[in-house]
């Protein structure tokens, strides 16, 4: 009974390797979102979908590409992967104010 | 732009009451979130203020005052599992509803 799920839990991988990251949720909410959080602990949101469409890319660079098949799916690529890119990753789904968060990846780049 | 500032670190003991401070400057305010988060978990919705004053749920309580850009949460009864961070958030809804974190709050309960 999972609400918002994400797959993998930890990544680790080399630099200029491609890898995704999966997010379901069985709210049924309209509003998806990714979220990146850094080792200081500062979150910052990435991309925001609304029923499939994007709404929000907030000048993420082009090696990073949301796909959400359906509005329960939100699938996160990267592509030529970089150090700067080790964080912590969210995946998020909302209706109105309050929005719930998965487990979370850590994604390592060796 | 959008920036939200709140403390870096509180600490307090067992028992004790601690607020937080938020203090927010955003184009287009709708309201005043807070968050908590446990070492390797995910954030997790604690309150919602749209409106100026005080809400009570349990042993945690969120202030708002819009007047002056500020909101609390303010946790009585501390326990040590209230031990986490705590993230205000401010919903930015004519961008998708995304939210803008503070930098959090990490808050220590000792014995």
């Amino acid at each position: 009974d999972t609400a918002v799920s994400q797959t993998p839990k930890y990544l680790v991988t080399q630099m200029g390797n491609d890898k995704s990251i999966k997010c379901e949720q069985n709210l049924g909410h309209d509003t998806m979102y990714w979220y990146k959080q850094d080792s200081k602990k500062f979150l910052k949101i990435m991309f925001s979908y609304n029923n499939k469409e994007l709404i929000i890319n907030e000048t993420v660079p082009n090696r990073f590409s949301p796909k959400s098949p359906d509005k329960a799916h939100l699938n996160l690529h990267i592509n030529s992967l970089e150090l700067g890119d080790s964080a912590v990753y969210f995946c998020a789904s909302s209706q109105e104010w309050e929005q719930f968060f998965g487990p979370g990846t850590r994604l390592t780049v060796l | 732009g959008q920036s939200l500032e709140q403390p870096s670190e509180v600490t307090a003991v067992e028992g004790a009451i601690v607020q937080i401070n938020c203090t927010y400057q955003t184009s287009g305010f709708y309201g005043l979130s807070w968050y908590q988060q446990h070492d390797g978990g995910a954030p997790t919705f604690l309150s919602y203020n749209a409106l100026d004053g005080l809400e009570e749920t349990g042993r945690f309580s969120s202030f708002l005052s819009r007047s002056d850009s500020y909101g609390y949460l303010l946790l009585q009864e501390l326990q040590m599992k209230d031990s986490a961070s705590y993230f205000c958030a401010v919903p930015i809804y004519n961008q998708g509803g995304k939210l803008i974190f503070g930098q959090g709050t990490e808050l220590s309960v000792k014995p």
